[in-house]
C-alpha cells in the first residue's frame, strides 16, 4: 500500500462546479498535512495546510479525518485557472521535515 | 527576484556520463532539499541539508552525491547516468526543517 494515495483522475468539471478530492494516508502517526498545487511542467506550490479543525481559504476548504486517515480538498465555484494537479502531502511525526507526496489528482475545468 | 533557481532547466545526456545540477536560493533559508519526480509523477525526497549538513538521505544510489558549499547552494552530482535516472529533479528550500518548502522550477533530465 502506498503511503499517500490519491485518485489520479482526471476530474473534468465545468466552470462554476464544486469538486472534491480525497486522499488517504497509511501512517497513523502522521503529524502535518498539506495540499500542494502543480501546474503542467511547473514546480509544486503550497496551496494550503490542513488543520485538525478544518480550514478554509476563499473557495478552497480542507478537512482532516484522523480516525479514517483521510484528507479532503473542496473547491467551490471552479475557475479555468484551477486546472492543475493537486498533490496531497503528509509529514510523518518522526521524519523531521521529510514530506511524503501522493501521486496527485488532475483537475480539468472546462468552459 | 527568483527565489529558488536551478540550472540547467533541461539536460539531455548519454548513459554513463557524469552530470551536475545546480540549485541556489536567495530566501536566506537554512534548509535545502532535492526531490525526484518520475514519469508517474510521484515526487520523492532524495536529500535534505540543514546549514550545509546532511540531515536526510533517502535510499538513493551512491552515484548521486549532493554538495552544499554554503547555505544558499545545494548542488547534485550524478555519476554514471542510467536510463532510469530520467526524471524531473526539483530543488527546494525552507527557512527551517519544519517550515514550508519552496520549490525551484525543476531540471528535466533525459538519459539516452
Amino acid at each position: 500500500r502506498k503511503e499517500v494515495e490519491q485518485d489520479p483522475g482526471p476530474f473534468n468539471v465545468p466552470e462554476g462546479a464544486t469538486v472534491a478530492f480525497n486522499c488517504t494516508y497509511s501512517n497513523s502517526a502522521s503529524q502535518s498535512f498539506f495540499w500542494y498545487r502543480q501546474d503542467c511542467r511547473k514546480e509544486p506550490k503550497l496551496l494550503m495546510s490542513v488543520y485538525s479543525s478544518g480550514n478554509e481559504d476563499g473557495r478552497f476548504t480542507a478537512q482532516l479525518n484522523r480516525a479514517s486517515q483521510y484528507i479532503s480538498l473542496l473547491i467551490r465555484d471552479s475557475k479555468l485557472s484551477d486546472s492543475a494537479t493537486y498533490l496531497c502531502v503528509v509529514r510523518p511525526n518522526n521524519a523531521g521535515n521529510m514530506l511524503t507526496f501522493g501521486g496527485g489528482t488532475r483537475l480539468m475545468v472546462k468552459p | 527576484d527568483t527565489a529558488v533557481s536551478q540550472t540547467p532547466k533541461y539536460l539531455v545526456t548519454q548513459m554513463g556520463n557524469d552530470k551536475s545540477i545546480k540549485c541556489e536560493q536567495n530566501l536566506g533559508h537554512d534548509t535545502m532539499y532535492w526531490y525526484k519526480q518520475d514519469s508517474k509523477k510521484f515526487l520523492k525526497i532524495m536529500f535534505s541539508y540543514n546549514n550545509k549538513e546532511l540531515i536526510i538521505n533517502e535510499t538513493v544510489p551512491n552515484r548521486f552525491s549532493p554538495k552544499s558549499p554554503d547555505k544558499a547552494h545545494l548542488n547534485l552530482h550524478i555519476n554514471s547516468l542510467e536510463l532510469g535516472d530520467s526524471a524531473v529533479y526539483f530543488c527546494a528550500s525552507s527557512r527551517f526543517p519544519e517550515e514550508t518548502q519552496y520549490f525551484g522550477p525543476g531540471t528535466r533530465l533525459l538519459v539516452l
